[in-house]
C-alpha cells in the first residue's frame, strides 16, 4: 500500500558530520516537503519541492541542502553548517503543488536527528 | 513572528466531554485552514479543514468553526474519546499567492482522561 517511508528513525551523529535523512513516497505526488519540528514550535518548513530536478528553499533552509532527482526521493542532508541539528524531522507530499489546488500533505514517521 | 498561533500548549478533558481547541492568526490573506493530528514519534495527519468561504464544517466528533472577522477558528471534538490524546495542529495558507505555503501552529497537545 502507498505512502511515504523515512529511514531511520533515529539518528545519531557527531557535530561537524553531514548526515542524510531519507524520504521516499510512493503516491505518485508531485510536490514534496521537509519540515522540522522543535518543543513548543510549529512545524517549519526547510525546503520543497514541486517537481522533479526543482527545489525552493522554506523558511529555515540554512544548513540544510536537498535533492529531487526522482519524483517518489527527497533526500534532506543536515550540513555542518546547521547550528542546531538535533531535532524531530518530518517529511510530506501532496499530490499537485498547492499553488493548482489545495491538497493536504501526507507526512511520513519522522526522523529524530540527535548530534552528540 | 507567528502568523498562526495556538496558545494553549496543552489541555486536558474528562472522557465524553467536548474538547475545543483554539487557533488564531494574523494574515488576511489565508483563507483555507486545516487541522492535523500527532501522535508522539509519528507523522502528523490530516483531520479537517475549512475554506474560509464557510464557517462550519462537520466530519463526525470533529467539528471546525471559523470566525474570519476575529481571525480565530476552533476545533470541537464531540465526545471526546482516550484515543484523541495527541498533539493536535492548526495550519493556514493562502490560495491567493502563486506557491501557497502552509504555515503551522506551535500545536496542542491533548489529553483525554478516561
Amino acid at each position: 500500500d502507498g505512502g511515504i517511508t523515512q529511514s531511520p528513525k533515529y539518528l545519531f551523529r557527531k557535530e561537524g558530520q553531514n548526515v542524510t535523512l531519507s524520504c521516499e513516497q510512493n503516491l505518485n505526488h508531485d510536490a514534496m516537503y521537509w519540515y522540522r519540528q522543535d518543543p513548543g514550535q510549529g512545524l517549519r518548513l526547510i525546503y520543497y519541492s514541486q517537481i522533479v530536478n526543482d527545489f525552493q528553499k522554506g523558511d529555515i533552509a540554512e544548513g540544510y541542502s536537498v535533492s529531487r532527482e526522482k519524483k517518489e526521493s527527497f533526500p534532506l542532508t543536515v550540513t555542518s553548517a546547521q547550528k542546531n541539528p538535533t531535532a524531530f524531522y518530518l517529511c510530506a507530499s501532496s499530490v499537485l503543488p498547492q499553488g493548482k489546488r489545495t491538497d493536504t500533505q501526507y507526512f511520513g514517521p519522522g526522523t529524530r536527528l540527535t548530534v552528540l | 513572528d507567528q502568523q498562526v498561533k495556538q496558545n494553549s500548549p496543552s489541555l486536558s478533558v474528562q472522557e465524553g466531554r467536548i474538547s475545543i481547541l483554539n487557533c488564531d492568526y494574523t494574515n488576511s490573506m489565508f483563507d483555507y485552514f486545516l487541522w492535523y493530528k500527532k501522535y508522539p514519534a509519528e507523522g502528523p495527519t490530516f483531520l479537517i479543514s475549512i475554506s474560509s468561504i464557510k464557517d462550519k464544517n462537520e466530519d463526525g466528533r470533529f467539528t471546525v468553526f471559523l470566525n474570519k472577522s476575529a481571525k480565530h477558528l476552533s476545533l470541537h471534538i464531540v465526545p471526546s474519546q482516550p484515543g484523541d490524546s495527541a498533539v493536535y495542529f492548526c495550519a493556514a495558507l493562502s490560495r491567493k499567492t502563486s506557491y501557497d505555503k502552509v504555515i503551522f501552529g506551535p500545536g496542542t497537545s491533548l489529553s483525554v482522561i478516561p
